[in-house]
């Protein structure tokens, strides 16, 4: 079965200073991973996908993100916050799970402060 | 522009009573699902549908039913029979059921519903 952990509940950072959103994933299979962020009171956005192809994922807003198998591990990160990038961010797995039809599991979330 | 809508953006209820969500699209994918937001929490998966006249139950789908009569509408309803149903529903859609877990969702803006 495939499972995801975001190690932080909340982050803060300053208004362009580095971001790092962490998230573990487990998985029997060779996974996709996702990256989606939520603003307040909205639907879900993609923000980029790993897909067993490159292992460093570049998506939208300057956000990319590394596969690394070794470690489980598939961290978000962004050189510099903006203050547009507070906002709740969710680690997603989706494994080859025919039993459950291919479902995608969500982390329990981090959000991202940005201070000025 | 192609997308997910749902309808109402707020919904209040009064205990006992049922009440129907709105999710349509018109991306012509063929998956569509329906999640259940609680605050501090992932998203839950309640049903999902892969083609018309066809759905499977989620992890909670107790107290919810759905129908998919039409590829570009999964209408959710809350029962009376739903303990808790206060929280922040989100539809989504994929071109299908990602059986390599390779398609991405797409998220609709979601409808808070809360019982009085």
């Amino acid at each position: 079965a495939q499972s995801v952990t975001q190690l932080d509940s909340h982050v803060s950072v300053s208004e362009g200073t580095p971001v790092l959103l962490r998230c573990n994933y487990s998985s029997s299979y060779s996974p996709s991973l996702f990256w989606y962020v939520q603003h307040p009171n909205k639907g879900l956005q993609l923000l980029l996908k790993y897909t067993s192809a490159a292992t460093l994922v570049k998506g939208i807003n300057g956000f990319e993100a590394e596969f690394k198998k070794s470690e489980t591990s598939f961290h978000l990160t962004k050189p510099s916050a903006h203050m547009s990038d507070a906002a709740e961010y969710f680690c997603v797995v989706s494994g080859v799970d025919y039993n459950q039809g291919g479902k995608l599991i969500f982390g329990q979330g981090t959000e991202l402060s940005v201070k000025p | 522009d192609g997308g997910i809508t749902q309808s109402p953006k707020y919904l209040f209820r009064k205990e006992g009573q049922n009440v129907t969500l709105s999710c349509e699209q018109n991306l012509n994918h063929d998956a569509m699902y329906w999640y259940r937001q609680d605050p501090g929490q992932g998203l839950r998966l309640i049903y999902y549908s892969q083609i018309v006249n066809d759905f499977q139950k989620g992890d909670i789908a107790e107290g919810y039913s759905v129908s998919r009569e039409k590829k570009e509408s999964f209408p959710l309803t809350v029962t009376s029979a739903q303990k808790n149903p206060t929280a922040f529903y989100l539809c989504a859609s994929s071109l299908d059921l990602p059986s390599g877990g390779y398609n991405e969702q797409f998220f609709g803006p979601g409808t808070r519903l809360t019982v009085l």
